[in-house]
């Protein structure tokens, strides 16, 4: 099955700076790319995706990018916020499989 | 608030014991997805229902087992218990009405501690 890694487990930035997180996956075969935010005692929540025929998507701060040659994907977060501060997952699935395979997820802390 | 709900929000028994945990989807969504999370395994889907029929099994153990009922709300039972079934449950839907690409939405998660 797909398996999705995802670095670093741990990012520090300071508030205003921007943060990077890298996914790898393995199933050449996957082309749908979510990344959801999780805050302290709350479910994920989707806050972007990005599909496989393109190599680029952003929304205000956040922005993702996928080299499909290489089977990575980043989310890009500009500016950061203390309201930032959570765990991120990214993951990935495919046509007619619409489970989701799951990086370990990275904490961001946003140093005011 | 991304409209799904669950019942209940934390669930403490016994090791052996049976509990029953409950998903209300988004309105209009088809699909509902269980996913386990674990500090050790992280988020491991379990199982999907797709309109009322099961779409797809992931590590779902035997001693699990879910349905999804007529008005699409869905219920995940787990049973003979153990100590390492101590998780948080998240329930998520999409819409899945023939779009290739369907984006699950997650709920607030019932915390399971078994003792």
């Amino acid at each position: 099955g797909e398996n999705v890694e995802q670095h670093p487990s741990t990012l520090s930035v300071q508030e205003g700076d921007s943060a990077v997180i890298k996914c790898t996956y393995s199933d050449s075969a996957s082309n749908y790319f979510p990344w959801y935010k999780q805050e302290l005692g709350k479910g994920p929540q989707l806050i972007i995706d990005i599909r496989s025929n393109v190599g680029e998507k952003k929304d205000q701060r956040i922005a993702v990018t996928l080299n499909k040659t290489a089977k990575h994907f980043s989310l890009h977060i500009t500016e950061t916020q203390p309201e930032d501060s959570a765990v991120y997952f990214c993951a990935a699935s495919k046509d007619g499989n619409n489970r989701l395979a799951f990086g370990k997820g990275n904490q961001v802390v946003v140093i005011p | 608030d991304s409209g799904v709900t669950q019942t209940p929000k934390h669930l403490i028994t016994a090791t052996g014991q049976r509990v029953t945990l409950r998903c209300s989807p988004r309105s209009g969504d088809l699909s509902v997805y269980w996913y386990q999370q674990s500090l050790d395994q992280g988020l491991q889907f379990l199982i999907q229902y797709y309109n009322g029929e099961e779409r797809a099994k992931g590590n779902i153990l035997e001693r699990f087992s879910a349905q999804q009922f007529p008005d699409l709300h869905s219920e995940l039972n787990l049973s003979s218990l153990e100590l390492g079934d101590s998780a948080l449950y998240f329930c998520a839907s999409s819409v899945d009405r023939g779009a290739i690409y369907n984006e699950q939405f997650f709920g607030p998660g019932t915390r399971l501690t078994v003792l």
